[in-house]
Order: structure tokens, then C-alpha cells, then sequence
């Protein structure tokens, strides 16, 4: 079985800033990775995933993950944010045998202001 | 990308009646989807996995003959809420897991359901 923790529940920032949310994760085997990002009321949308390869990921709207195997972690990073970002956003974790069933983490919510 | 659509996007009805969500997915066929339920600032959790032609695998403290899926076709998946309560109130999510080697889920926009 596998778990996500994701520390921040909140991440207050100012537009333009840097923002980093944290995922760390737990598993007794190996793992794909993922970062979905959800906008009030909608479903979740795919930022990027690390499924093998370069341990830096990119993905939509200029976000960036690295899968750090040893530290099992999986941080989100945006060198820019802008006041669209605001959103919940999710990190989630499967295991490569399965491929299928996600372990979500509890969210982080960033909020971008002027 | 792939769409899934859900339908409706809101509903409310009476406890002790039943409601049917549909999930589709527009543009591809998924032999897999899944049914998860979010509560208010909470994450999302996987009550079952739906596979096209069998029965439905649900997790554990999910009750199934509450919570009824079929998955009747590859672009169609549907969940039952039966004799629902204001407990059972909440925001459900699909999602259809693509085939191949992108392992990407693709998420419906979620149905509100409230139960008064």
C-alpha cells in the first residue's frame, strides 16, 4: 500500500513569486507519480507525471516536478506564479504493478494575491 | 487531451430516494473507470473501480448494494446512489483511465449531489 503526505495544507504567495509544494510518499515498491491540479467545483486536471527516465518532469503552465527516490518525494515548483495558479492542488501516487488505482494526498491549497 | 463527461453537474434530491451519475469518456474507449468522493477540502477517495463487461471492485467500507455501478459499454459508466441519505451528500468524481503506456487518468468536472 502506498501513502502521500502533503504537508502544506495552505500556500499563501504573491504573484510573480516562486512557489514549491511539497509531496512526499511512501511505498514498499516502485511508483509512478503524479500532480493534478483542481479549480473550484471542477474535476482534476493532469500537471505532470513521473512515470520513468529524467527525475525532472514538466508539465502544463510552466510547472516543474522532481522525483527525488531517495527522499521519496516529489515537490511541485513554479519559478513565476500568477493569480490563475490559485487552486487546489494534488499529488497522487500508484504503484507501476497495478498502473491504475491512485492514493491521493490530502491537497494543498495555493493562493496567489497581489 | 481526452474528455470525460459527467452528467449531472448538480443535483439535489430527497433522502430515501435513488440518483444515477453517468461518467463518459467522449473521445476514447475506457475498459476502466474509476468513482471517487470528495468531502469539503478534503482529498479524493476511490470507492470502486469499474471495468466494462464485469462486476465492479469496491474498496473497503464501501458498500456496494448502496452504491450500485455499471459498466455497460466502453465509453459509459454510471453510479447509483440508492436510498440516499443527507450523509451520502457530497462531491463524486470519475475518472477513465486511458490505454497504452500513459497510465494518465482523466477526470470528469464531479457531480454535486445533495441529499435534503
Amino acid at each position: 500500500a502506498q501513502s502521500v503526505t502533503q504537508l502544506d495544507s495552505q500556500v499563501p504567495v504573491f504573484e510573480e513569486a516562486p512557489v514549491e509544494l511539497r509531496c512526499n510518499y511512501s511505498s514498499s515498491v516502485s511508483v509512478y507519480l503524479f500532480w493534478y491540479v483542481q479549480y473550484p467545483n471542477q474535476g482534476l486536471q493532469l500537471l505532470l507525471k513521473y512515470l520513468s527516465g529524467s527525475t525532472l518532469v514538466k508539465g502544463i503552465n510552466g510547472f516543474e516536478a522532481e522525483f527525488n527516490k531517495s527522499q521519496t518525494s516529489f515537490h511541485l515548483r513554479k519559478p513565476s506564479v500568477h493569480i490563475s495558479d490559485t487552486a487546489e492542488y494534488f499529488c497522487a501516487v500508484s504503484d507501476t504493478g497495478t498502473a491504475s488505482k491512485l492514493t491521493f494526498g490530502t491537497g494543498t491549497r495555493l493562493q496567489v494575491t497581489l | 487531451g481526452a474528455v470525460v463527461s459527467q452528467h449531472p453537474s448538480r443535483v439535489i434530491c430527497k433522502s430515501g430516494t435513488s440518483v444515477k451519475i453517468e461518467c463518459r469518456s467522449l473521445d476514447f474507449q475506457a475498459t476502466t473507470m474509476f468513482w471517487y468522493r470528495q468531502f469539503p477540502k478534503q482529498s479524493l477517495m476511490l470507492m470502486a473501480t469499474s471495468n466494462e463487461g464485469s462486476k465492479a471492485t469496491y474498496e473497503q467500507g464501501v458498500e456496494k448494494d448502496k452504491f450500485l455501478i455499471n459498466h455497460a459499454s466502453l465509453t459509459l459508466s454510471t453510479l447509483t446512489v440508492t436510498s440516499a441519505h443527507p450523509e451520502d451528500s457530497s462531491f463524486y468524481i470519475c475518472s477513465a483511465l486511458s490505454g497504452g503506456a500513459s497510465h494518465e487518468q482523466y477526470f470528469g468536472p464531479g457531480t454535486r449531489l445533495t441529499v435534503t
